[in-house]
């Protein structure tokens, strides 16, 4: 069956520390691939997204994601975090062959200390 | 750009009422339009997925009669949750592609809450 895993349910990181949250995904095709964000109460706001090409994709808010095929994964990364993105963040995958309808991870609530 | 906006951000129902939520985009026409919920703490679900003109196309498990969905221009789809009851308090979110096989773009998403 096709998933997204995000193994990490809550990580708490001291400001200025780096963040790495990790996705991998079960899919048939390597899928498209994003990363979302969602503070409390509010909407998504798209962090980054990788559809071929470098496998090292910037994002914004200084974020990027690496893609690795050999192992499903495309796990993001922040080398020093502030404390306004502490914040839920969400893998999502879309099919190549089913463009719109977006999977999602489970999502990673990130804390941030002071 | 791409803009998706939904209306209202949030609102507040009694038991038993309908609440219509809608979902715009802005600055272009959107032939296919998703609806997705997020219940509290958890991850977002696809619901249905509504192509203008035609019927909305449901996931499992999702009670079509409870959420009624219409696409009825190429920048408009509605929700509307009806007979609502607590437990459809929730965060439901849509996104919208220009055409198929081109992405998508999400709302800003509508807390819904059920007293």
């Amino acid at each position: 069956a096709q998933s997204v895993t995000q193994p990490d349910i809550h990580i708490t990181v001291s400001e200025g520390a780096s963040l790495e949250l990790r996705c991998n995904y079960s899919y048939g095709a390597t899928p498209y691939l994003f990363w979302y964000v969602q503070s409390p109460g509010q909407g998504l706001q798209l962090l980054l997204k990788y559809f071929s090409g470098d496998t090292l994709v910037q994002g914004i808010k200084g974020f990027e994601a690496e893609f690795k095929r050999s192992q499903s994964s495309f796990n993001l990364r922040k080398p020093s975090v502030h404390w306004s993105d502490a914040a839920e963040y969400f893998c999502a995958v879309v099919p190549t062959d089913s463009w719109g309808k977006f999977q999602f991870g489970a999502g990673t609530q990130v804390v941030v200390t002071p | 750009g791409a803009v998706v906006s939904q209306h209202p951000s949030w609102v507040i129902c009694k038991s038993g009422t309908s609440v219509k939520i809608e979902c715009r985009s802005l600055d272009f026409q959107a032939t296919t339009m998703f609806w997705y919920r997020q219940f509290p703490k958890q991850s977002l679900m696809l619901m249905a997925t509504s192509n203008e003109g035609s019927k909305a196309t449901y996931e499992q498990g999702v009670e079509k009669d409870k959420f009624l969905i219409n696409h009825a221009s190429l920048t408009l789809s509605t929700l509307t949750v009806t007979s609502a009851h607590p437990e459809d308090s929730s965060f439901y979110i849509c996104s919208a592609q220009r055409t198929p096989n081109t992405e998508a773009f999400f709302g800003q998403g509508t807390r819904l809450t059920v007293v």
